[in-house]
């Protein structure tokens, strides 16, 4: 079975700057006939569902801010926040959908 | 505008039953396939099962095989997961969740997720 572990655990960044979360997978979640990663990224804030950031590891969702971003292949992904809003605070987790849906055990990200 | 109403949830002693339902509005259900996935106090995120849009395809996490029954009824617009023998380890909110493929009978990500409802099993 496919283990997802995510990177740090948490973070807390200042205002503007730069957040990167990492999120790696026991086995690659690349599928070879497409070419795609079967990644995804969501937010969650607390007390509301998760919400859906990114899938195919770096195709950002219809009203998601152009500051989220996702990269990587195979077994290495990266969910990156250019400029840390206020409002990005939240836990973020990777999920993986090659096989039997798999979350990451979630990042929480702060405002230092 | 897509919205998923979780309905079902409350307390219950170990071994107990509970139906949960998710109402469907604002887009074809029938054309989609519907997801549960739970989160325990405090934990993170764990997919329960899954339900393609005829009803053809169904899988189930391990944790919740042979205790769980997902269904769902197209005319109704609604999705339904009914839990038997249940835990305390099954304690969490429960969401309802599409599969943004439309007819698909694969895994995927989830684009829209209803608020939950949260089952608490305890004696």
């Amino acid at each position: 079975d496919i283990v997802m572990t995510q990177s740090p655990d948490s973070l807390a960044v200042s205002l503007g700057e730069r957040a990167t979360i990492n999120c790696k997978s026991s086995q690659s979640v690349l599928y070879s006939s497409n070419n795609k990663n079967y990644l995804a990224w969501y937010q969650q804030k607390p007390g509301q569902p998760p919400k859906l950031l990114i899938y195919w590891a770096s195709t950002r969702e219809s009203g998601v801010p152009d500051r989220f971003s996702g990269s990587g292949s195979g077994t290495d992904f990266t969910l990156t926040i250019s400029s840390l809003q206020a409002e990005d605070v939240a836990v973020y987790y990777c999920q993986q959908y090659y096989s039997t849906p798999l979350f990451g055990p979630g990042t929480k990200v702060d405002i230092k | 505008e897509v919205q998923l109403v979780e309905s079902g949830g409350g307390l219950v002693q170990p071994g107990g039953s509970l139906r949960l339902s998710c109402a469907a509005s604002g887009f074809t259900f029938s054309s989609y396939s519907m997801n549960w996935v739970r989160q325990a106090p405090g934990k993170g995120l764990e997919w329960v099962s899954y339900i393609s849009s005829s009803s053809s395809t169904i899988y189930y996490a391990d944790s919740v095989k042979g205790r769980f029954t997902i269904s769902r009824d197209n005319a109704k617009n609604s999705l339904y997961l009914q839990m038997n023998s249940l835990r305390a380890e099954d304690t969490a909110v429960y969401y309802c969740a599409r599969d943004p493929t439309i007819f698909g009978v694969a895994h995927s990500f989830f684009d829209y997720w209803g608020q939950g409802t949260l089952v608490t099993v305890s004696s």
